[in-house]
């Protein structure tokens, strides 16, 4: 079975600086997709970037990067320039692409702290 | 935008109660979840379902039934409520993903259900 490890429970930011939130996991599989999540306090859960096992340029969205490598089986997150609303607790997420299965697997979570 | 709505954001029951937590979703998404978060363990997947009136269950659905009956619609039922199963509940929905395709899930607000 799949498993998603986030190997920091908390971490911390200043604002405008950059922060980069880990993320291993551990599967047979050749094909999947990755995923980070962001769940603000307000609780509801957004998506912040997805990335193809199969594409190996990083995927990027605004301030936020990833950094994958596929064969140590990382998927660690960027954030750049961080600002006070990028606290929150952030999800790492695996979801294998073989017979299009649907389900993610999900890590125990990072939160976030932005410092002014 | 996707919206999917869960009919509480705090429930408190009592132990024994059946409790009934409600998910809707405007997006004719065909495949619905319900996790449970706790601190320090993440989300996991309680139940899941890809279409009308067919489930499956997810990693932890003891204790737990859902229910099908409308696209739109996915109940996840307590039978009779214990004190263990106070926790954050959420829904979410996707659209079909076909083998190439990379449809992330959409989350509710999520429902602190507090057993007594």
């Amino acid at each position: 079975a799949q498993t998603v490890t986030q190997s920091q429970p908390e971490m911390s930011v200043q604002e405008a600086e950059t922060v980069t939130l880990s993320c291993t996991y551990d599967t047979s599989e050749s094909d999947y997709y990755l995923f980070w999540y962001k769940q603000p306090p307000s609780r509801q859960m957004i998506l912040v970037i997805r990335q193809e096992a199969y594409k190996q340029q990083n995927a990027t969205e605004n301030r936020f990067s990833v950094n994958f490598q596929k064969a140590a089986k990382s998927f660690s997150l960027k954030i750049s320039d961080s600002q006070l609303g990028d606290a929150a607790m952030y999800f790492c997420a695996y979801r294998r692409k073989k017979g299009g299965s649907e389900k993610l697997v999900f890590g125990k979570g990072t939160k976030l702290t932005v410092n002014p | 935008d996707v919206k999917v709505t869960q009919s509480s954001r705090y429930l408190v029951k009592r132990t024994g109660e059946k409790v009934f937590l409600e998910c809707v979703q405007d997006m004719d998404h065909e495949n619905m979840f319900w996790y449970r978060q706790d601190p320090g363990l993440g989300l996991r997947l309680i139940y899941f379902s890809y279409d009308v009136k067919m489930k499956e269950k997810g990693d932890i659905p003891e204790g737990y039934s859902v229910s099908r009956e409308k696209k739109e619609r996915f109940s996840l039922i307590l039978e009779s409520a214990s004190t263990n199963q106070t926790s954050m509940y959420l829904c979410a929905s996707s659209s079909r993903t076909g083998l190439y395709s990379n449809q992330p899930q959409h989350f509710g607000d999520g429902t602190r259900l507090s057993i007594l």
